[in-house]
C-alpha cells in the first residue's frame, strides 16, 4: 500500500516540447505529493508539490496536476529546455508527527534534445 | 552556507567489514533520514530521526544501523550484514513540524562499493 508507480521509465523530447511524467498511488493516507529533480552525482532536490485538497499547480514552466478520486498525479513541464534534462522522482508522504517518511517512485529519466 | 554535508563522497568496502557514512547538517533541522538509491528503484527509506537520542527503521533497515546523539549529526553503519551494500546513500534532513508534510532536503550523497 506504500507504493507509487512512475512512468514512463525515459523520456526525450524536443526542446520547447512538453514534458509529462505520471505517477499512482495505492494509500489513501498519503497527504503530501512532491516532485523532485535529481542530477548526476548529486542529492535530489525539491522542484514542486502539492496536497490533495489542490487539482493542480503551478510555479514558472512546472505544473502538478492532481486527480484524488484517481489517485493520480503528473508533472507538465513546458517549453522543455536542455538544462531540464534529469531525473525527476515523485514521492507521496504520510505525517509520522515530526518526520515525513517519503516514498518514491521509481524515477523517469528526461533527456531534452536540440 | 547552510546546507547536509556527507562524507566521504566515495567509500569501498571490503566483505565483512563495518562501514560508516557521515552526515552534518547546520539547518537547525529537527528530523534527519537515510535513503538508498539504487538504479531503477529510486530511493528507499534505511533510518529516520525525529529527534535527538531517537530514531525509527524505514522500509529496509537491515543490516544498518544509526544513531542520533546531536542535532546536526546522524551518522549511518553499513555492517557486514548488509548483503548487498553497494548504493548512493542520501542523507536528508527536514524542520521537523507537527502539522502537515515539511519540505525534506538531500545532501549530496555517498556512493559506496564492495571490493
Amino acid at each position: 500500500q506504500q507504493q507509487v508507480k512512475q512512468s514512463p521509465q525515459s523520456l526525450i523530447v524536443q526542446k520547447g516540447g512538453i514534458s509529462i511524467i505520471n505517477c499512482a498511488y495505492e494509500n489513501t493516507a498519503f497527504d503530501y505529493f512532491p516532485w523532485y529533480q535529481q542530477f548526476p552525482g548529486k542529492g535530489p532536490a525539491l522542484l514542486i508539490a502539492i496536497r490533495p485538497d489542490v487539482s493542480e499547480k503551478k510555479e514558472g514552466r512546472f505544473t502538478i496536476s492532481f486527480n484524488k478520486s484517481a489517485k493520480q498525479f503528473s508533472l507538465h513541464i513546458m517549453d522543455s529546455q536542455p538544462g531540464d534534462s534529469a531525473t525527476y522522482f515523485c514521492a507521496a508522504s504520510v505525517n509520522t508527527g515530526t518526520a515525513s517518511k517519503l516514498t518514491f517512485g521509481t524515477g523517469t529519466r528526461l533527456q531534452v534534445t536540440l | 552556507d547552510g546546507g547536509i554535508t556527507q562524507s566521504p563522497k566515495y567509500l569501498f568496502r571490503k566483505e565483512g567489514q563495518n562501514v560508516t557514512l557521515s552526515c552534518e547538517q547546520n539547518l537547525n533541522h529537527d528530523a534527519m533520514y537515510w535513503y538508498r538509491q539504487d538504479p531503477g528503484q529510486g530511493l528507499r527509506l534505511i533510518y529516520y530521526s525525529q529527534i535527538v537520542n531517537d530514531f525509527q527503521k524505514g522500509d529496509i533497515a537491515e543490516g544498518y544501523s544509526v544513531s542520533r546523539e546531536k542535532k546536526e549529526s546522524f551518522p549511518l553503519t553499513v555492517t557486514s550484514a548488509q548483503k548487498n551494500p553497494t548504493a548512493f546513500y542520501l542523507c536528508a534532513s527536514s524542520r521537523g513540524l507537527t502539522a502537515a508534510a515539511d519540505t525534506i532536503y538531500f545532501g549530496e550523497g555517498s556512493w559506496l562499493t564492495v571490493v
